[in-house]
């Protein structure tokens, strides 16, 4: 099974700044016949369900504001948020869809400094 | 408007069975993978099961693999997920989500319900 590790656990940042999480895979995400790397993004805020922020690692799904962003490829990825608003805190989960079982990070928590 | 709406869950005793359902509107059933996840109580995700769109593939987590059966009746837009031989590491909120764009469960999950509550305890 890949697994997935995400750091930090927490992370506190003032409204406004940039808050960056990090996301590693046991194996390469890269598929080398599309050329994606299967990795997407999520955000739950409390007592909701997921929501899908990034697909393939780098596109951001429709509706998502642009202070969201990912990047990385391979086995190392990031989601970025530029500028921290009020309504970002919440839990943020990558997830690898490579190869099954389909696993999850164990999550960052954003709250604000 | 894209919904999925879970249902089933409840109290059930070690060793017991329970199928949860979970129905899809705004949307063209068939087309999509459909996705189980559940969540311990205070806990991260944790991806269980996903079938393709035209229930030719099915996966499982090794945790529920032998146990769990999911299945899908395209034409009442239902998904399932019968679940034998609980046991307390069962207990979650269980989600099920659509996939993103296809009937390939290779896909980020787009569209996720409000989850049912299954909880495993004597």
């Amino acid at each position: 099974d890949i697994v997935m590790t995400q750091s930090p656990d927490s992370l506190a940042v003032s409204l406004g700044e940039r808050a960056t999480i990090s996301c590693k895979s046991s194996q390469s995400l890269l598929y080398s016949s599309d050329n994606q790397n299967y990795l997407g993004w999520y955000q739950q805020k409390p007592g909701q369900p997921p929501k899908l922020l990034i697909y393939w690692a780098s596109n951001r799904e429709f509706g998502v504001p642009d202070r969201f962003s990912g990047s990385g490829s391979g086995t190392d990825f990031t989601l970025t948020i530029s500028s921290l608003q009020a309504e970002d805190v919440a839990v943020y989960y990558c997830q690898q869809y490579f190869s099954v079982p389909f696993t999850f990070g164990p999550g960052t928590k954003v709250h604000i400094k | 408007e894209v919904q999925v709406l879970e249902s089933g869950g409840g109290l059930v005793q070690p060793g017991g069975s329970l199928r949860v359902s979970c129905a899809g509107s705004g949307f063209t059933f068939s087309n999509y993978a459909m996705t189980w996840v559940r969540q311990a109580p205070g806990k991260g995700l944790e991806w269980v099961s996903c079938i393709s769109g035209g229930a030719d593939g099915t996966y499982y987590a090794d945790p529920v693999r032998g146990r769990f059966t999911i299945s899908r009746d395209n034409s009442k837009n239902t998904l399932y997920l019968q679940m034998n031989t609980l046991t307390v590491e069962d207990t979650a909120l269980y989600y099920c989500a659509k996939s993103r764009t296809g009937t390939s469960c290779y896909e980020g999950l787009e569209h996720w319900g409000l989850g049912t509550l299954v909880t495993v305890s004597s």
